[in-house]
């Protein structure tokens, strides 16, 4: 299977910081989807990335996908307390085959 | 637009009792899945779905059983309940096979096996 890692596994910074989750994967990633989940709540879609160098923004949330496409950062400008949550990154193999792995998550918080 | 709507929210069960997750959404989706969700293993996939009448295993299919009679449900058999299946289930829908559209996710379904 995929394996997919990302770090940090937690994150602890001040309102109006900026911060970098990573994804890394030992194989190609033919889709990278990035969620937030918030405690005790379902998994809230962020972006997909599935070209080599993408890079796609919302609102202060910018994630990217490298040239060789192992791996992948998610960065948020001037954070805020609603930006708090854990943050998934998952990815799929490509072609037919479309069962989603996904990394452990990384949890933020957001002090202010 | 309702989604993907999980019930129950919570649920408390005994070593050995059976029950059934459900999960319906209302977007015409033929992919459907179960994950399961467990403090530092992450999301895992149980079944997997790509249409009415077809069915799948994933990587952790072992204990829970599918069907998928109708385009809009998709519900999760626990057989007989053991504490190991203490987890937090999340069921999953998208409209392409490919891959190349996101996975909408239910709210979730607190299960704990006494």
């Amino acid at each position: 299977s995929q394996e997919l890692e990302q770090s940090p596994q937690s994150l602890i910074v001040q309102e109006g910081k900026n911060l970098t989750i990573n994804c890394t994967s030992s194989k190609t990633l033919y889709g990278l989807y990035w969620y937030k989940q918030k405690y005790g709540e379902g998994l809230i879609f962020l972006m997909m990335l599935q070209k080599g160098g993408e890079e796609k923004s919302h609102e202060k949330i910018t994630a990217k996908l490298d040239e060789k496409k192992q791996q992948s950062s998610l960065h948020i400008t001037a954070s805020q307390p609603s930006h708090a949550g854990i943050y998934l990154c998952g990815a799929h193999r490509g072609g037919s085959n479309y069962k989603l792995t996904f990394g452990k998550g990384t949890l933020l918080t957001v002090n202010p | 637009n309702a989604g993907v709507t999980q019930t129950p929210k919570f649920q408390v069960l005994k070593t050995g009792q059976s029950m059934t997750l459900q999960c319906a959404q209302d977007m015409n989706h033929e992919y459907m899945s179960w994950y399961r969700q467990d403090p530092g293993m992450g999301l895992r996939l149980i079944h997997y779905s790509v249409g009415a009448g077809i069915t799948d295993q994933g990587e952790v299919p072992n204990g829970y059983n599918v069907s998928r009679s109708t385009t809009e449900d998709f519900p999760l058999r626990l057989l007989s309940a053991a504490p190991s299946q203490t987890s937090v289930y999340f069921c999953a829908s998208s409209y392409s096979l490919q891959g190349n559209q996101p996975q909408h996710f239910g709210d979730g379904t607190r299960l704990s096996i006494l």
